[in-house]
């Protein structure tokens, strides 16, 4: 089974420039999230979504926009890349309800110069 | 509020040893409290969880004591090994009737070393 997959693996971008960072899972989960990880800081919730269609903001969403069109897909965008923006981001999935068990890809790791 | 603080930032313990990691919260609609293990170069993979109606938990070395009244919850690792050497995010997440259900907050995490 591929899980959560998180494309691309790694990647440089310059100051304003715009990027997508992919995320796809087929366990057909309804939650999916987006992470960013720096160091010594954790794991900042910037987007999560419930379903298809819905979308909502988590603790750091500025800088970032996201769509759900599918059950399976779930892209990060960001619009004008900023050195602030520099960090390792995870996608994660997990089925409806608490208690549940959330599945993370294996990150991007982005930086902004 | 969603924060959840975790303490602290980093440990060293020898092997056999206990490790002990703590967490604390403020929002009483957090219904779900689960543990997360993360290698070097990996994404986090679920470690051991626990629901605020029990006050501990056990899968194997890996503990979880849970305090309602304090809001607070801890990991313990009894007997650690080398192999249990690495990041240790706590979190919580929202439950059912409350805004932003299913929202996981994690904690800032704490790098467990385990030297032989």
């Amino acid at each position: 089974n591929a899980g959560v997959t998180q494309t691309p693996k790694f990647r440089i971008l310059k100051i304003g420039q715009s990027m997508t960072l992919q995320c796809t899972q087929d366990m057909n989960h309804n939650y999916m999230y987006w992470y960013r990880q720096d160091p010594g800081m954790g794991l900042k919730l910037i987007y999560y979504s419930v379903g298809a269609g819905i979308t909502d903001k988590g603790e750091v969403p500025n800088g970032y926009n996201v769509s759900r069109s599918t059950t399976e897909d779930f892209p990060l965008r960001l619009e004008l890349a900023a050195p602030s923006q520099t960090s390792v981001y995870f996608c994660a999935s997990k089925t409806q309800g608490t208690n549940t068990e959330a599945f993370f890809g294996q990150g991007t790791r982005l930086t902004v110069v | 509020q969603q924060q959840v603080k975790q303490s602290p930032q980093s440990l060293i313990v020898q092997k056999g040893g206990i490790s002990i990691i703590n967490c604390a919260y403020e929002n009483t609609a957090f219904d779900y409290f689960p543990w997360y293990q993360q290698f070097p170069g990996k994404g986090p993979a679920l470690l051991i969880a626990i629901r605020p109606d029990v006050s501990e938990k056990k899968e194997g070395r890996f503990t979880i004591s849970f305090n309602k009244s304090a809001k607070q919850f801890s990991l313990h690792i009894m007997d650690s090994q080398p192999g249990d050497s690495a990041t240790y995010f706590c979190a919580a997440e929202v439950g059912p009737f409350s805004g932003g259900y299913n929202k996981l907050i994690f904690g800032a995490g704490t790098r467990l070393a385990v030297h032989p």
